[in-house]
Formats: C-alpha cells, structure tokens, sequence
C-alpha cells in the first residue's frame, strides 16, 4: 500500500496562479520530500522538509508538514507553463540497513493553462 | 557527470522471456533502487541496495531479481517476463549518509517495458 496520498489527483490552474497540492501519510517519518516528474523522463527532487520542521521555502516553493495529521502540502506560487508536470510526496523512514527508504505517493498532475 | 544512466530505453519482450534492465551511476553513492511506475500506482520500490555487496526486497519484489555488480551498477533482472511486469522502470541512487540519514535520492530516465 502507498505510504503517501496525494490530493487532487489531477489540478489544472491558469499561468501566475497558484497551485496547491497535498500529501496525507499514516507512519511515522524522518523527513518527507517532494520531487517532480515531467512527461516521459525521471523523477527531480524539489524540496525535503525534516520531521521536526512545520514550512521550508525554496524559490516559488512552500512546503508545509504537520506531523499530528500526517499531513504535508505543496504550494507553488506564481505558476508557470513550465510547472506543468506530476508532483510526488515521498516519506522517508529507516531501512534495515540504516539508511533510508523513499515510499512514493501516487502523485499529482499539474496542468498550467497559458 | 551523466547522473544515473539506464539501458535500454524501450523493450518489448514476449510472455516468458527474459532481460536485464542496467543501470549505473558517476556520482560515487552507495546506495541504489528499482522502482516500478504503474498508472495510478505512483513509484513502488522492487529491490534496493544499501551498499555494495547487499541487496534487499522492496514492495513488489517478485519476478525479479537483482545484482550489485560495483558501486556504480545495479542491474535488474526478469527471468520469465510476464504481461504484469508492464511498466516503466527506474533505477536511482543516493549517497549514503551513516546515521544523519537524510540524502534525496536521483533518478535516472526510465526504461519502459511492454511484455506481450
């Protein structure tokens, strides 16, 4: 089963508006990421946010965590054509050996409308 | 740096035949993964490699199997493919931090496999 639910599956907005995507969870977790993957092509990690952080900024990106709901949310402010793609939650949680393992979401499917 | 590099890009395989997916990173990390991506079904993680020398099962380990050749390639394999086994398949790394594990991991571009 996913460890990670996004919400909406599919969100379209008009260019320069903003678009809001979330994450629910249901086990705990050392850190939570966002990554994006455009059309045909690989994963790109965008932003991690630790468990013990509530909002991180990076550029037009704020994420938000509040580890009571198991909840995470990605705010893209100021959308671009560009933005265009599918968002992913991953939460991290140790392996066996240690180091982490990424279980992804289902993700979200930006559309920007120009 | 290429990143994480995968071979082949495409394949079509019939029921029952079998093939290894490669792939190989520059970036000096220890640790690498399979996933596969199914409409619907976001990433499920299939095999991982921690560090060289160890492999261990992900989500949906079964029907394939997996090689940590060196620290740079992680191969996977598909003994007897079958019409399940559909998907688009990426490999990734990370560099491995020790305790204050918290390391993103690169994936690389994909290879997208249809088994008729």
């Amino acid at each position: 089963s996913q460890q990670g639910e996004e919400d909406p599956q599919a969100l379209s907005i008009q260019e320069g508006e903003n678009a809001t995507m979330n994450c629910s969870y249901k086990t705990s977790i050392n850190n939570l990421q966002w990554y994006r993957q455009n059309s045909g092509r690989g994963l790109v990690h965008l932003i991690l946010i630790r468990s013990n952080e509530r909002e991180k900024h990076s550029g037009r990106l704020r994420v938000t965590l509040d580890t009571s709901k198991k909840s995470s949310s990605l705010l893209i402010t100021a959308s671009r054509a560009a933005d265009t793609a599918s968002y992913f939650c991953a939460t991290a949680a140790l392996s066996n050996f240690g180091n982490e393992k990424l279980t992804f979401g289902t993700g979200t499917r930006l559309t920007i409308i120009p | 740096n290429a990143g994480v590099t995968q071979t082949p890009k495409f394949q079509v395989l019939k029921t029952g035949q079998s093939m290894t997916l490669q792939c190989a990173q520059d970036m000096n990390h220890n640790s690498m993964y399979w996933y596969r991506q199914d409409p619907g079904m976001g990433l499920r993680l299939i095999y991982y490699s921690a560090s060289e020398g160890t492999t261990d099962k992900g989500e949906v380990p079964n029907g394939y199997n997996v090689s940590r050749l060196n620290k740079r390639e992680f191969s996977l394999r598909l003994e007897s493919a079958a019409p399940s086994q559909t998907s688009v398949y990426f490999c990734a790394s990370s560099e491995y931090y020790g305790r204050t594990e918290e390391e993103t991991q690169y994936f690389g571009p994909g290879t997208r496999l249809l088994v008729l």
